[in-house]
């Protein structure tokens, strides 16, 4: 069965500083990774994804993410975080060898500080 | 840029009622899917659909529940009969394709049940 962790309920960082929100996964076969935001009173928004290849990733707004087999994780970095970032984060993962759907981590809720 | 919609915002309804929550995914996408995320709780998977059938679902979707492809762009989620615990909110969202595409999501639909 496939499974998301994100360790950390909040991560408090301020406004300037690299930020990082951490998760892990488990899942039988290859899996496929992706991080998304989501504002208050908004759906999810799709930030990056990891499929194959380079194991660190460029997505939207400056977020990278690194993809470590040995670890199991694939966790979301900013070099300097803004005061907007402060949202909600998801990690997601589709098994690649069973189905469509995602599965989702608890989230983590990220507070930038001025 | 394209995004999906969801009507209504907010559904106030009386449990055993039925109600139909509707969605309509970006134009040219082919694969459409329904979470739900309770208050404080994590996103979960509950259905997708792809070709007019459904190719996945959960075990949170039983009887109570079923989907439909009306036409060519609207998606819906019917409950049946509702229960205290299908409060919610309900996200809908589309891929281009399964596989490596990411899913984009609509800003949710609200379901209280009184």
């Amino acid at each position: 069965a496939q499974s998301v962790a994100q360790p950390e309920d909040q991560v408090n960082v301020a406004e300037g500083n690299p930020l990082t929100v951490k998760c892990t996964y488990s899942v039988s076969g290859n899996p496929y990774l992706f991080w998304y935001v989501q504002y208050p009173n908004r759906g999810l928004q799709f930030l990056l994804k990891y499929i194959t290849g380079d194991n660190l990733v460029k997505g939207s707004y400056g977020f990278e993410a690194e993809f470590n087999k040995s670890q199991t994780s694939f966790h979301l970095k900013k070099p300097s975080a803004l005061v907007s970032d402060s949202a909600l984060y998801f990690c997601a993962v589709r098994d690649v060898d069973y189905g469509q759907n995602f599965v989702f981590g608890p989230g983590t809720r990220l507070s930038v500080l001025p | 840029e394209p995004e999906v919609t969801q009507t209504p915002s907010h559904q106030v309804t009386q449990m055993g009622q039925e109600v139909i929550l509707r969605c309509v995914p970006i134009s040219n996408h082919l694969y459409f899917y329904w979470y739900r995320q309770i208050l404080g709780q994590k996103v979960e998977f509950l259905v997708s659909f792809y070709n007019n059938e459904i190719s996945e679902k959960s075990e949170i979707f039983d009887d109570q529940f079923s989907v439909e492809r009306p036409d060519g762009s609207n998606f819906t989620l019917k409950i049946r009969s509702t229960k205290l615990e299908d409060s919610a909110m309900y996200f809908c969202a589309s891929s281009a394709s399964g596989g490596t595409y990411e899913q984009y999501f609509g800003p949710g639909t609200r379901l209280t049940v009184t």
